[in-house]
């Protein structure tokens, strides 16, 4: 069974440029996670998808952040534009259901000049 | 963003030594999840905890759920080189809210 799938695996912009990341979950998954992790810190959730609804994006900075789960399957994060703060792992994760397991994909690592 | 306490921060043993590892919280969680991560791959899960006072192991590994729901620990029986990595605890209140919060993680290193 294919794990998570995400791209590209690593992106270096510069500062104020636009950058977006892609992700497919595993399939039959219905819960879809994006996270981000800052280098020496454990994954901090910005945005939960239950099929093609975000129901929790209470960590999501709105106003460079969206996202998108059209279809209720693959995801797309984007940021616009980028600061020099937002270098990090960008990490997705699926789960067949709420409260079930996590399995996460390699994670996009973005370094921004 | 909430993070749960993780300890030891970092931790270098010699092959076949047994380590212990805890994370503690100021909440409580309805499961207890334990993943590694390595250089470069995102967290792959090791052991899941859903009841107070479980303990439950994955080969050399094993987990337990604290019984007052705010802490959970995870011991490696005779330690070897491919067991390098960090190891995050996370917490997951569970319900609608669903939320899985990971700690700071724990650097281990082991040498041959």
């Amino acid at each position: 069974e294919a794990g998570v799938v995400q791209s590209p695996r690593y992106k270096i912009i510069e500062k104020k440029q636009p950058v977006a990341f892609w992700c497919n979950p595993i399939s039959g998954h219905n819960t879809l996670y994006w996270y981000r992790q800052n280098l020496g810190q454990g994954p901090e959730l910005l945005i939960r998808y239950e099929n093609e609804e975000a129901v929790d994006d209470s960590q999501l900075p709105k106003d460079r952040f969206s996202a998108e789960r059209l279809k209720g399957v693959d995801s797309t994060l984007k940021i616009q534009p980028a600061e020099l703060g937002d270098s990090a792992v960008y990490l997705c994760a699926s789960s067949p259901k709420q409260g079930g397991k996590l399995f996460f994909g390699s994670g996009t690592q973005l370094s921004v000049l | 963003g909430q993070q749960l306490n993780q300890s030891p921060q970092s931790m270098f043993i010699q092959e076949g030594e047994d380590v212990s590892m805890n994370c503690t919280s100021s909440s409580i969680f309805n499961t207890w999840l334990w993943y590694k991560q390595e250089p470069g791959e995102g967290p792959v899960l090791l052991i899941a905890l859903y009841k107070a006072g479980e303990l439950t192991s994955n080969g050399r590994l094993t987990a337990q759920f604290g019984i007052t729901r705010k802490d959970s620990f995870l011991n490696i029986s005779a330690s070897i080189p491919s067991d390098v990595g960090i190891y995050f605890c996370a917490g997951q209140i569970g319900g609608a809210t669903n939320k899985l919060i990971f700690g700071t993680g724990t650097l281990l290193a082991v040498q041959p």
